[in-house]
Parts: C-alpha cells; sequence; structure tokens
C-alpha cells in the first residue's frame, strides 16, 4: 500500500507566521485528503487536494486560512496561514489505500503556536 | 453532510474484559470503516464493512453492520494492553470520522 512521508513532525510558531506541511506518498494518487486533529478530539477534514485543479475545502476552512497545492500525483503541500494558538493542533495527509479500501494517514505534523 | 455518532466516548477496562464501540448514523451508509489510533500515533485502516448484516473478524476483533446499514459495531473480546488506543469509525468516499471511542485498560 502507498507509503506516505510527511514533515515537519513537529514545529513550535510564532502567532501571525505561516508554516508549510508537505506530504510525499510513494505512488501515484488521484486524491489526497488534509485533516486537523484537535488535542483529545477526532479528525476533522479540512480539504481534497486534487492533481491539476482548485482544493475542495470543507465548511468552516477557507483558502485564504489554509492554501492547498498540488503540483503532481504523490505530493501535497498546506499551508496554515497567519497562524493564531487555536491553531494548534496535528495535522494529517491522507491518500487511498492502494487496493481501494480504506485510507493510510502520515505520521502527522504536531503544530504549536505561541 | 451525513454524520455519524460514536459511543462510549471514554471506555476504561480490566485487562481480559470485553469492550464494544458503536457508531450510529441517521441515515443509511453505503459503507462504514474502522480505524485504530494508538495514543501519539496515526489512524490505522481495520476494515470496511459493506453488506447489511455483514461480521467481519479480525481474531478478537468482531465488527458488524446492522441489518438497516444505519450503524455499526466493534467488540474486542478480552482486551489486551495492545488493545490502547481511540477506535474510529467513519464513512468513506470522502472518509468523515465519527467521535472515536477512547479504550483505555488496567493491567
Amino acid at each position: 500500500s502507498a507509503v506516505i512521508s510527511q514533515k515537519p513532525s513537529r514545529d513550535i510558531c510564532q502567532r501571525g507566521t505561516s508554516l508549510t506541511i508537505q506530504c510525499q506518498v510513494d505512488s501515484q494518487v488521484t486524491m489526497m485528503f488534509w485533516y486537523r486533529q484537535q488535542p483529545g478530539q477526532s479528525l476533522t477534514l479540512i480539504a481534497t487536494a486534487n492533481q491539476g485543479s482548485e482544493a475542495t475545502y470543507e465548511s468552516g476552512f477557507v483558502i485564504d486560512k489554509f492554501p492547498i497545492s498540488r503540483p503532481n500525483l504523490t505530493f501535497s503541500t498546506l499551508t496554515v496561514s497567519n497562524m493564531s494558538p487555536e491553531d494548534s493542533s496535528i495535522y494529517l495527509c491522507s491518500v487511498p489505500l492502494t487496493y481501494g479500501y480504506g485510507y493510510t494517514f502520515g505520521s502527522g505534523t504536531r503544530l504549536t503556536v505561541v | 453532510g451525513q454524520q455519524v455518532m460514536q459511543i462510549p466516548q471514554y471506555q476504561h477496562v480490566q485487562e481480559g474484559e470485553d469492550f464494544t464501540t458503536y457508531c450510529n448514523s441517521s441515515t443509511t451508509l453505503s459503507n462504514i470503516q474502522w480505524y485504530k489510533q494508538r495514543p501519539g500515533g496515526h489512524p490505522v485502516f481495520l476494515i470496511q464493512l459493506v453488506k447489511s448484516g455483514e461480521v467481519k473478524k479480525q481474531k478478537r476483533l468482531t465488527f458488524q453492520f446492522g441489518e438497516a446499514k444505519k450503524n455499526s459495531s466493534l467488540h474486542i473480546t478480552a482486551t489486551q494492553t495492545t488493545d490502547v488506543g481511540t477506535y474510529f469509525c467513519g464513512r468513506a468516499q470522502k472518509l468523515v470520522f465519527g467521535q472515536g471511542t477512547r479504550l483505555t485498560i488496567n493491567p
């Protein structure tokens, strides 16, 4: 199944700055997904990243705050812009498993905004 | 969109006891997936259920999909400390997770 390399694994950032998170997949995938997991909470889908078109954002998430790039079928980035302490979360990318059922996840980026 | 509600939110058991978590939807689900997230880890896919009334087993784990395809359950027999983690259900096609059930175990 697809293997995802996600980085950075963690970061501590100043409020007002931006952080770009990268996910590299070892095989080509049509769709990649970005999630946020706040402490002790479930995963919330931020957006679906499609190659060659703009990302599709879920309710409550906007492109200006979470711009996404998808330059090819193996790579995507999520930027958390103009950060505030409320953005402190774990951010994860995900792709469908190779054999079609289920999804695999990157190891996550633990973001702390101070 | 379709939301799945998961209960209980927390469950603490003695090692060797059984554990069950439930997922409920107000609308019919085309399928449901189950994931396990160990503390500090990322979700790992366990199984997908598609058919009405489907039952699947993975060693001590038993997964069921309701006849109406509106609910599902995960049952663990004789829990072990390796079962610790949070169990999530989710509807596929743009995976949306339930709230999860955090399982802790007293050895």
